[in-house]
């Protein structure tokens, strides 16, 4: 059963440290999307790769956050320094997008706590 | 600019109860809308999506949701609601963004099921 895997699940780490969160996308998809989830925002698009190349990280604060897709089985998002209002869920999910068919398929996230 | 709007935050039903949960959208031409069902813990099930054609569209686990441009809205409906129906449930849009249309979600409705 294929899916989107992210890892860690969980991350507590301190003020100012750097964060890295990874995600293994569907096989065959062709676009990843980053997401952040908070009571306040809800979900928020951060960036999206189509065929590994960013098409928009206007979402994301570009002075401490970064996205790569370093090949087509790995995404990353960073998150240096990291501060306590970047606690939320981040999600990965794929999909293949044809057309206007932009159906994403998410992981279960990871839950980070910065203190 | 696209968007959904939730009006409801939180839903309560008692099991075997009808279920519909709204979702308008703002958008000029016709809108790629789809749900999404998230249980605690996890990542975000697309429930069903509607692009064009019949304005009824069934999903998995028995849901279905009504396509009415008139009102610009999306409503998600279940017959009879079980136990295990009780999750957040988000409406999105496609919204253009970097030259795709990327789903872009309501805040959200909270379901609550009683026994």
């Amino acid at each position: 059963d294929a899916r989107v895997t992210q890892t860690p699940r969980h991350k507590v780490t301190e003020m100012g440290q750097e964060v890295t969160m990874r995600c293994q996308p569907i096989l065959g998809h062709n676009t990843v999307f980053w997401y952040r989830q908070t009571m306040m925002q809800g979900l928020e698009l951060l960036a999206y790769f189509r065929n590994r190349a960013p098409l928009d990280d206007s979402g994301m604060p570009k002075d401490r956050f970064s996205a790569e897709m370093p090949d087509a089985t790995l995404a990353t998002l960073k998150i240096q320094p990291s501060e306590p209002r970047d606690s939320a869920v981040y999600f990965c999910a794929s999909g293949l997008v044809q057309g206007v068919n932009t159906e994403a398929f998410f992981g279960q996230g990871t839950r980070l706590t910065v203190v | 600019a696209q968007s959904v709007t939730q009006p409801d935050i939180h839903i309560t039903v008692s099991e075997g109860a009808s279920l519909e949960l709204r979702c308008n959208y703002s958008y000029g031409a016709t809108p790629y809308l789809f749900w999404y069902v998230q249980s605690p813990g996890q990542g975000l099930q697309l429930l069903l999506k509607y692009f064009s054609g019949d304005t009824l569209v069934q999903g998995i686990k028995g849901f279905e949701a009504e396509f009415k441009r008139s009102q610009s809205s999306f409503n998600l409906r279940k017959p009879s609601v079980h136990w295990s129906d009780a999750a957040e449930y988000f409406c999105a849009v496609g919204a253009q963004r970097g030259g795709s249309y990327i789903p872009t979600f309501g805040r959200g409705t909270s379901l609550i099921v009683h026994p």
